[in-house]
């Protein structure tokens, strides 16, 4: 079973500022199976990026992600009142399809 | 657009079990992977299981083998999760979802709040 560790557990940080998640796999993930979600109180997940580094529709392209192997990374450039949330990585290539914990981005 | 809709909320007792269902509307229901995930209070996300309706074999986490059982009716759209020998423990909101082709998940449901207590 692959573990995602997602870091760091909570993220501080104000409007226009940049934000840095990561999210680190025990093996190795094709990085056309790791996909990035958000989630808001309350609310379903909502998928932002796939295949590691393409945004879903409607994404905004303050949201990047990279990454390869076992470290993956989201960044949001500059950081909008609507992006204080928390978002989950998630590996699709084997079963089973594991989440990390998640990182809690809230406002400073 | 594809709109997953589930059950409504359930009370159940500890040992006994929950059936949520999951209606799909617009596009294919048959030919996508549908995945069942679950959020305990204030937890992540669990992914416990899925199945693609048109082959109609369940994939299971091993955590769940034994007490889920995932089907689907083709002729409704639906998706149903069983969940057996509940304990408190399995409190959560259980999501259905619909993957994309390359198996993300691409569309969720709203979420059904099972709660277990006696």
């Amino acid at each position: 079973e692959i573990v995602l560790t997602q870091s760091p557990g909570t993220l501080s940080l104000s409007p226009g500022e940049r934000a840095t998640l990561s999210c680190r796999a025990s093996q190795s993930v094709s990085s056309g199976f790791l996909a990035w979600y958000q989630q808001k109180p309350g609310q379903a997940p909502r998928l932002l990026l796939y295949g590691a580094s393409s945004r879903a529709s409607g994404i905004p392209d303050r949201f990047s992600g990279s990454g390869s192997g076992t470290d993956f990374t989201l960044t949001i450039s500059r950081l909008e009142p609507e992006d204080f949330a928390v978002y989950y990585c998630q590996q699709h290539g084997s079963s089973p399809y594991s989440f990390g914990q998640g990182t809690k981005l809230q406002i400073k | 657009q594809v709109q997953l809709v589930q059950s409504g909320a359930e009370l159940k007792k500890p040992g006994s079990s929950v059936k949520v269902s999951c209606r799909a509307s617009g596009g294919s229901f048959s030919t996508f992977a549908i995945s069942w995930v679950r959020q305990a209070p204030g937890q992540g996300l669990e992914w416990m299981g899925g199945i693609i309706p048109v082959f109609g074999t369940p994939n299971y986490a091993q955590k769940f083998q034994g007490r889920v059982t995932i089907t689907t009716d083709d002729s409704t759209s639906t998706a149903y999760m069983e969940l057996s020998s509940l304990r408190s423990e399995d409190t959560a909101v259980y999501y259905c979802a619909r993957d994309s082709p390359a198996g993300y998940i691409h569309y969720w449901g709203q979420g059904t709040l099972v709660t277990v207590s006696s």
